[in-house]
């Protein structure tokens, strides 16, 4: 079965600390997205890959970056957290193509910024 | 942009009963998904349908497709208490990298035993 791992699943962040959130997935595929999940507005893209060192900001960069050094892992960072960020990260991952892949999703990570 | 829309945003049935749910887009799409999503964790894949099928099933799931009305329905027969969850569809147009979907507001779901 196809896994992606996100390291932490509750964390507790001050204001103005930097933020790992790491996914790791172990079936090979090249694309891998962070989603940002807020009661009443469903999933939103905040960046997504679809290869080693390559990026594409979604619909939520703002505040955020990212990094895939590797191609089985894909981390979202914020650089100075606030607590507009508090919310619930989910990290996902597909196969590349137009012929319509199945996404798989880890179980989130639910971050408070205090 | 948001491109799929689910409709109703709750719905609360009894065991036993159909579940049906919608879901509208704006934009021609190569295929549609259905996701799960349990409280508090990830989306899990349900059912597929590409632009060129009009239905599909899968054990108790029915999908349909309209393209011509850019929407499709979820019904879910004889439901059962685990399906309490929220549902998702997702949408994946043309020329565009096949993961890179868009994902709606979901439909809630309460099935009572």
């Amino acid at each position: 079965d196809v896994k992606v791992t996100q390291s932490s699943r509750y964390l507790v962040k001050r204001t103005g600390e930097k933020v790992f959130l790491e996914c790791v997935q172990d079936m090979d595929h090249e694309n891998m997205f962070w989603y940002r999940q807020d009661p009443g507005l469903g999933l939103r893209l905040i960046y997504f890959s679809y290869d080693v060192k390559m990026k594409e900001k979604g619909d939520i960069p703002e505040g955020y970056s990212v990094s895939r050094e590797k191609k089985e892992r894909f981390s979202l960072i914020l650089e100075s957290a606030s607590t507009n960020q508090t919310s619930m990260y989910l990290c996902a991952s597909s196969l590349r193509g137009v012929s319509g892949n199945t996404i798989y999703f880890g179980e989130g990570s639910w971050l408070t910024v205090v | 942009s948001q491109q799929g829309e689910e409709d109703p945003q709750a719905l609360s049935i009894q065991e036993g009963e159909n579940a049906t749910m919608n879901c509208s887009y704006k934009t021609s799409i190569n295929n549609l998904q259905w996701y799960r999503q349990n409280s508090g964790r990830g989306l899990v894949h349900l059912i597929l349908i590409r632009s060129n099928e009009r239905e599909k099933h899968s054990g108790r799931l029915r999908v349909t497709l309209d393209t011509s009305k850019k929407s499709s329905s979820l019904l879910i027969t004889a439901s059962r208490a685990a399906d309490t969850a929220s549902y998702f569809c997702a949408t994946t147009g043309y020329n565009t990298n096949a993961g890179k979907s868009t994902f709606g507001d979901g439909t809630t779901l309460t099935v009572k035993p």
